[in-house]
């Protein structure tokens, strides 16, 4: 089934260990995202990344940071996690990253930093 | 910058009625579109409806319709006969065409919906 896959589905996580949370998309989209979506809260943009070998930061970069090696992959790697970084994290897709290109999401990847 | 504005953190509606979700937008781009999303108890994201800032007509999808308001810069959600598996949060978010923002979705902070029988 097309689509996007996140590993791990959940985590705990001590405080300053690295952390680096999969993304993997099957569709061929050239656009991608990460966004973390705190306990009743909307979700907010991280980085992201318009086509492989580029990325950008959204609204809370710091922290976090990503690489596009390739069109499938976007992993999210916290290099030191503190415990505001409790969150659910939700990557996601869209075949361009402007217009009317429908934001395709994974099953999200539950993070715990105790 | 772009912001999303949903002021109903929470509504309930009767099965088989209509209920509305409000959004307000801000944005100084010309070009821009707006996004419905679902997310159930499950925590899967789920698009519903898109609205490009061009677009004449309200567009609707089975159920669901957004009443497109340019000028008061809103895009409220319709469900129309809700039912038990209306229940979830929904977010309303907009997308910039052009710009540094081009690309980025913003998101609202969502509205709670609960669907009683």
């Amino acid at each position: 089934i097309a689509g996007i896959t996140q590993a791990p589905t959940s985590q705990i996580l001590a405080a300053g260990r690295r952390m680096t949370l999969r993304c993997t998309q099957d569709m061929r989209h050239n656009a991608m995202y990460w966004y973390r979506q705190d306990l009743g809260l909307g979700l907010r943009l991280i980085h992201y990344s318009n086509t492989a070998g580029t990325t950008g930061k959204g609204e809370v970069p710091d922290g976090y940071s990503v690489s596009r090696a390739n069109t499938d992959d976007f992993p999210l790697t916290l290099a030191s996690a503190v415990p505001s970084q409790t969150s659910v994290y939700f990557c996601a897709s869209s075949e361009e990253g402007s217009g009317a290109n429908v934001l395709t999401f994974g099953a999200g990847s539950r993070l715990t930093v105790l | 910058a772009q912001k999303i504005t949903q002021t109903q953190p929470g509504m309930f509606v009767q099965e088989k009625e209509a209920v509305t979700l409000d959004c307000t937008y801000d944005t100084s781009d010309q070009s821009y579109g707006l996004f419905w999303y679902k997310q159930p108890s499950s925590g899967e994201m789920i698009f519903l409806i898109y609205q490009g800032s061009y677009d004449e007509q309200n567009a609707t999808e089975g159920r669901y319709s957004l009443n497109f308001q340019k000028a008061r810069k809103s895009a409220n959600l319709v469900i129309s006969a809700s039912q038990l598996g209306d229940s979830a949060m929904y977010f309303c978010a907009m997308r910039e065409g052009l710009g540094t923002n081009a690309g980025k979705s913003t998101f609202g902070d969502g509205t709670t919906l609960t669907v009683k029988p």
